[in-house]
């Protein structure tokens, strides 16, 4: 059963343009919401958060929107560059520590 | 914010021996969670590794398996045991810190081949 689902496997972008990047969850137990992003052979970094008492939170190019009723998340980059190029993970957690995590999205922005 | 070491950052192991895998983190943590990334896959928790008791392990993942050290609040390993083609994965130590927002804070991992 997975909780936390991220339908798109790739996206590709063009430099300067937004990645819209997408999650669905099924858990109504979940209340807390992250992005992470990872690069090859190296551990997945910590993005953006959202609490579920928000719809939406801003960060520099990265914004998070969250849809409950929909139970449905995105993360928004804008402008994208080509460092931007990984694979996104959103991640939920039911007001403990543990997480669960999607299937990740990889990201290619084009120069 | 920590920084988290693993060792070794990868090997290539033969069916039916052990692997063990550590973590060291750079402060003191409560809790350091270890994770499993098989090829193409999501990150799947393996158990909760907590200073001074027992591993929580989930669902699919028991301790004959994947035994779990603790001995202090800095350092964890993971043991992959009796080992199979399948347990061919990106294994990942995390550790959080116990802010609010429920981040955690993952190691650069381990690449397991088990030939």
């Amino acid at each position: 059963d997975q909780q936390v689902k991220q339908n798109s496997p790739s996206l590709s972008v063009q430099e300067g343009r937004i990645s819209i990047l997408n999650c669905d969850y099924t858990n109504s137990m979940f209340d807390y919401f992250l992005w992470y992003k990872k690069y090859p052979a190296e551990g997945p970094t910590f993005l953006i958060s959202i609490s579920s008492i928000k719809d939406k939170n801003e960060d520099g190019r990265f914004t998070v929107f969250l849809n409950k009723s929909a139970k449905h998340l995105s993360l928004h980059i804008v402008p994208s560059q080509p460092g931007d190029s990984a694979v996104y993970f959103c991640a939920a957690s039911d007001s403990g520590s543990r997480l669960t995590f999607g299937e990740g999205t990889q990201l290619t922005v084009n120069p | 914010s920590a920084v988290i070491s693993q060792k070794p950052s990868r090997d290539i192991c033969q069916r039916g021996t052990s692997l063990t895998i550590q973590c060291q983190v750079d402060s003191q943590v409560t809790m350091m969670f270890w994770y499993r990334q098989q090829p193409g896959q999501s990150l799947t928790l393996i158990a909760t590794a907590n200073q001074g008791s027992e591993a929580t392990y989930e669902s699919g993942f028991v301790i004959d398996k994947f035994p779990i050290s603790r001995p202090n609040l800095t350092f964890s390993t993971l043991t992959v045991s009796n080992m199979s083609p399948e347990d061919s994965s990106i294994y990942l130590c995390s550790v959080f810190t116990g802010t609010s927002s429920y981040e955690q804070y993952f190691g650069p991992g381990t690449r397991l081949t088990v030939t």
